[in-house]
């Protein structure tokens, strides 16, 4: 069973047009969850951690949030360059260190 | 610093050759890790480490061997490629402290036909 589902699977914007990416997760007792961005032909770049529930962390046009069920990752009048594939992940329950990834949004902004 | 390297980025390998993966981290990480990435799939872990000598099986370990005889190198091993394993791996390391800040390669490309 996924423990991290990710929607929408695309995502196409027009620049400037704000939106937001989901994830939902169904570990019991959240240890952190983890935003990424991966851009086409490249590994995952680390974005944010998020430990508990009303944290917010931004950067740039990004912000992501976190409830007890879900991440947002909130995408503020985008750019093309914002344009990537944005994973989530949750430390793995079988071994801490380690992290199960959604599958991933894959956005696009159009100029 | 050239963070994490990758060797080779690309390969072709016929069904039942083998084939070693390199990665290799200047930034004095503890923990180093395998992925595969697969369309519809995600990322998927195969292997990891924890440190120098000692590794561990993910979430896809089957067909794949790994060595980590120095602290910068994890190495993985295909001993007999099979068409499954058409793929598109990538090697991460991170600090003890901050296991879940991952530091990726730029990925190797392995077709088996």
């Amino acid at each position: 069973e996924d423990q991290v589902t990710q929607s929408p699977e695309a995502l196409r914007l027009q620049e400037g047009e704000s939106s937001s990416l989901n994830c939902s997760y169904t570990v019991s007792g959240l240890r952190g969850l983890f935003w990424y961005r991966q851009d086409p032909g490249k590994g995952p770049e680390f974005l944010f951690t998020l430990y508990s529930a009303g944290e917010e962390k931004e950067k740039e046009r990004l912000k992501a949030t976190l409830t007890k069920k879900e991440s947002f990752l909130h995408i503020t009048a985008p750019k093309p360059e914002d344009s990537a594939t944005y994973l989530c992940a949750v430390p793995r329950e079988s071994g801490y260190s380690t992290l199960t990834f959604g599958k991933g949004t894959m956005l696009l902004v159009s100029p | 610093n050239a963070g994490v390297t990758q060797t080779p980025k690309f390969r072709v390998l016929k069904t039942g050759q083998s084939m070693t993966l390199l990665c290799a981290q200047d930034m004095n990480h503890e923990y180093m890790y395998w992925y595969r990435q697969d369309p519809g799939m995600g990322l998927r872990l195969i292997h990891y480490s924890v440190g120098e000598g000692t590794t561990a099986k993910g979430e896809v370990p089957d067909g794949y061997n790994v060595s980590r005889l120095k602290k910068q190198n994890f190495l993985l091993g295909l001993e007999s490629a099979a068409p499954s394993q058409t793929s598109v791996y990538f090697c991460a390391s991170s600090r003890r402290d901050r296991p879940h800040e991952q530091y990726f390669g730029p990925g190797t490309r392995l077709t088996v036909t």
